[in-house]
């Protein structure tokens, strides 16, 4: 889980395996974002997930959101090499859009 | 062609000087953003800016100061650098600030290192 960890997770899996990341958040929310960072560049959304959307698929990703545990998850099926990156959960707060990023989940994929 | 451009790419000051980071974006966008990334720690919200004003201020300090002197532009003015600033800042956009369901867009990042 992203948040309340003090250190960036790191998983390593081999391509063609499946993987879910989880992410807690503390305050309320209605939307959680996903974000992709490769490295040296800025981070960018892969996906966004409402409250009245338990799940949502965008090829190979797929977001839950459980509102009642403040949870999230993002999982890649069947994931390739150009996957590894690091993903962030973030929350929007209601003041003026501001992102709150949980700590990120650093994904290897290895041939 | 990229659409936020952030200068320079990476930059090394000295303890104690002053540096500005700029960032020009290209996207049509109201609202902009400054994060900051450090080694230990996740991204964290510093300002948002709204047809160039100021909307919400996150820094402690106000050595970190936003200057925006067109709506696409949004630099940050950093003064009496300490190495603690070392970090990568971050400049973005969305179409406006309005909302939690705005995407966010993130330029490269300027790369700061404070000797």
């Amino acid at each position: 889980s992203q948040w309340g960890e003090e250190n960036l997770q790191a998983l390593s899996i081999q391509e063609g395996e499946d993987v879910t990341m989880n992410c807690s958040y503390k305050t309320y929310t209605t939307v959680v974002h996903w974000y992709r960072q490769d490295s040296g560049r800025g981070p960018a959304l892969i996906i966004l997930i409402r409250s009245n959307e338990r799940e949502k698929r965008s090829g190979r990703l797929r977001a839950t959101l459980d509102t009642s545990s403040q949870s999230s998850s993002l999982s890649i099926t069947a994931a390739q090499c150009e996957d590894t990156a690091v993903y962030f959960c973030a929350t929007a707060s209601s003041s003026f859009s501001k992102l709150v990023f949980g700590q990120g989940t650093s994904l290897s994929v290895v041939p | 062609d990229p659409k936020i451009i952030q200068k320079p790419k990476y930059l090394v000051a000295v303890t104690g000087s002053e540096k500005i980071l700029i960032c020009e974006q290209y996207l049509g966008h109201n609202a902009m953003y400054w994060y900051r990334q450090s080694a230990k720690k996740p991204l964290e919200f510093m300002f948002s800016y709204s047809y160039q004003k100021l909307m919400d201020n996150q820094t402690a300090s106000s050595r970190f100061q936003p200057q925006s002197s067109k709506k696409n532009h949004l630099d940050l003015q950093i003064t009496a650098l300490k190495p603690d600033d070392s970090a990568t800042y971050f400049c973005a956009s969305s179409q406006d600030c309005q909302g939690n369901y705005a995407e966010q867009f993130f330029g490269p990042g300027t790369r700061l290192t404070v000797l």
